[in-house]
């Protein structure tokens, strides 16, 4: 059974700093992997999703890197801003088992940037 | 493009009741996706439709809950009888093929 997991669970960092946010997945038979942002009361967004043939997507000041035969993937944040604070999760879509469709959701990294 | 477009916003409820949740997905999506997001369990996918057809509604905790797509814009998330421990904030998300947009959620409390 796929699992993700998000380290750390929540982050405070002051304004300007550089920041990783990690996820980790139990089972490297994934068709993409996803980093949404969350508001406080509000929906998901995307932020960058990567195919599985791909090692990293770039928007802006975000990066995502996947290493798929270690299970894990990473969000960079650059020069964190105020407006960065939210929570982000991690998904993950398996390639296996009719769930091509099945977005499975890591518990979420809080991140507060402190002007 | 309004988005996905989720009623009601809120809902406060008593144990017992019926509670129906109301989604709009984007048109032209064939995909639709309910969720459910918890303090406890985090996001979880509940039941998913391709081309107004459920496909996989494994995720359904148990028989008081249904879900039904009569047509390409619109689904409904049944719950009857409702229970405290369905509160949550329940999500809908539309898409083509596996680039999901979710809508704003419904806060549901039952008392």
């Amino acid at each position: 059974k796929q699992e993700v997991t998000q380290i750390p669970a929540a982050l405070s960092v002051p304004e300007g700093e550089n920041l990783v946010l990690n996820c980790s997945f139990t089972d490297s038979a994934i068709y993409n992997l996803q980093w949404f942002r969350q508001d406080p009361g509000k929906g998901l967004t995307s932020l960058l999703l990567i195919q599985s043939s791909q090692r990293e997507q770039t928007s802006g000041r975000l990066n995502a890197s996947l290493d798929k035969s270690s299970g894990r993937s990473t969000l960079y944040i650059a020069a964190s801003q105020p407006g960065d604070s939210a929570t982000y999760l991690c998904a993950v879509r398996p390639r296996y088992g009719g769930a091509t469709n099945k977005l499975i959701f890591g518990t979420g990294t809080l991140l507060a940037v402190q002007p | 493009d309004a988005g996905v477009i989720q009623s009601p916003r809120h809902e406060v409820t008593e144990m017992g009741q019926e509670v129906t949740l109301r989604c709009k997905p984007i048109s032209g999506h064939d995909y639709l996706f309910w969720y459910r997001q918890t303090m406890m369990r985090g996001l979880e996918l509940l039941i998913y439709f391709n081309n107004n057809v459920p496909i996989d509604d494994s995720g359904m905790p148990e028989d008081r809950f249904s879900a039904k797509m009569p047509n390409a814009s619109f689904s409904t998330l049944k719950i009857q009888p409702s229970e405290p421990r369905d509160s949550a904030v329940y999500f809908c998300a539309s898409g083509r093929e596996t680039n999901e947009i979710f809508g704003p959620g419904t806060r549901l409390t039952v008392l």
